[in-house]
């Protein structure tokens, strides 16, 4: 089955830097786009960035734009976010999310991981 | 960037009643809408793609509709298993957008 696991969350300083990291496996990584979508404590959901399935297309949310990375590998079946610059409004859980191949809608998420910062 | 506005905010109903969420887009999406049912504590889960194919599993009593702004996700008979929050999200181009979410109750 289509597992995703995140992992490398915790509390940061702000205008620390912190990577996050999310492994796959039950599905061929290389032919799906992924995202990353985060979730504020007690907010919504907001969209963070997606990477094609080739890694040759990246988008970020104008609010990570400059400070957040995203990049993946797929031999390994793993997919990152390096994270600069943070600030306390970037406090959330981040999830990973498979792209549909259908359109830009997400599949299968990951259970989560939380990102604190504060000082 | 496309504004997705989802109303009521929460709403509470009894088992059994019939309970709709609607949604609107800032401008037109054709049908480039999917909805997903957020339970306490837990993952994000898709229902509905494309305004109103329903995900695979996904119980019957859920249905979408709509096209273009105005989107509707219906719950024909509630049941205590669907309280959750629940999400509309639009992905006609990035960046991709969600509704701010309507809280479903049982009364």
């Amino acid at each position: 089955q289509v597992q995703l696991v995140e992992s490398g969350g915790g509390v940061v300083q702000p205008g620390r830097s912190l990577t996050l990291s999310c492994a796959a496996s039950g599905f061929t990584f290389s032919n799906f786009p992924i995202h990353w979508v985060r979730q504020a404590p007690g907010k919504g959901l907001e969209w963070v960035a997606l990477i094609s399935y080739d890694g040759t297309n990246k988008y970020y949310a104008d609010s990570v734009k400059g400070r957040f990375t995203i990049s993946r590998d797929n031999s390994r079946k793993t997919l990152y976010l390096q994270m600069n610059s943070l600030r306390v409004e970037d406090t959330a859980v981040y999830f990973c999310a498979r792209g549909a191949v259908a359109g830009l809608y997400f599949d299968y998420w990951g259970q989560g991981t939380l990102v604190t910062v504060s000082s | 960037d496309i504004q997705m506005t989802q109303s009521p905010s929460s709403l509470s109903a009894s088992v059994g009643d019939r309970v709709t969420i609607t949604c609107r887009a800032s401008q037109d999406i054709s049908d480039y809408l999917a909805w997903y049912q957020q339970k306490p504590g837990r993952v994000p889960k898709l229902l509905i793609f494309a305004a109103s194919t329903l995900q695979s599993g996904v119980p019957s009593r859920f249905s979408g509709s709509g096209s273009g702004t105005d989107f509707t996700l219906t719950i024909s008979s509630l049941q205590p298993e669907d309280v959750a929050s629940y999400y509309c999200q639009n992905y006609n181009r990035a960046p991709m957008t969600f509704g701010q979410g309507t809280k479903v109750e049982i009364k």
